[in-house]
């Protein structure tokens, strides 16, 4: 088992450009979670899915929208990328809330100039 | 107030010693609770969880929960450079996502 993919590893966007991180995970997880994470912040949930053909926002949705595309995939897309989005993006898959943990991937490394 | 809160550190114990990482949450609601490392350059990764009021054990590590202060412990015994990372805490709400804090960095000295 891969257990969670992520691609790319990194980019570099300049302002205004967009962009889609893909997502995929193996493990048959009904919830996946997109975060971002920087210097002295901590993990900050974007969006995630509790399951299947359901999206909801997390503490700092503005700027990216997801698509849950089937049990396996979760995109996350930048429309229009800004300085203040450069970022390392993790996604991370559970089998349920309330249950065991989340598995996270290895992430991608976002630059945006 | 963060909803979870670490101290950042750095944490600088030497290696044998016992590095005590703290966690406190302000949702009482919270019913699950989760410790990460996090090395380097590296996705986050399970060490342990705790559901229930006490102590947990697995190996060298010891999670320690206390409900009634908010508040949640990691307790590294005889520290080993390897041990050197960001440790996460993470609290899981009654939405069922889980909420990290900021990290707090250990250094374990040779």
């Amino acid at each position: 088992n891969a257990g969670v993919t992520q691609t790319p590893k990194f980019q570099v966007l300049k302002t205004g450009q967009s962009m889609t991180l893909q997502c995929a995970q193996d493990m048959n997880h009904n919830s996946m979670y997109w975060y971002r994470q920087d210097p002295g912040m901590g993990l900050r949930l974007i969006y995630y899915s509790a399951s299947e053909g359901t999206t909801d926002k997390g503490e700092v949705p503005n700027g990216y929208n997801v698509s849950r595309l089937n049990k396996r995939e979760f995109s996350l897309r930048l429309e229009s990328a800004a300085p203040s989005q450069t970022s390392v993006y993790f996604c991370a898959s559970r089998k349920a809330s309330g249950q065991e943990t989340q598995y996270f991937g290895p992430g991608t490394r976002l630059l945006v100039l | 107030q963060k909803e979870v809160e670490q101290n950042s550190g750095p944490l600088s114990v030497p290696e044998g010693a016992i590095a005590s990482l703290n966690c406190t949450y302000s949702d009482r609601g919270s019913q699950s609770f989760f410790w990460y490392r996090q090395y380097s350059g590296k996705s986050p990764e399970l060490i342990m969880f705790i559901y229930s009021n006490g102590d947990k054990e697995d190996g060298r590590f010891t999670a320690q929960l206390n409900k009634a202060s908010q508040y949640v412990s990691l307790l590294i015994r005889d520290s080993q450079p390897s041990d050197s990372a960001t440790y996460l805490c993470a609290t899981e709400n009654q939405g069922g996502k889980l909420i990290f804090g900021q990290g707090t960095e250990l250094s374990v000295k040779p």
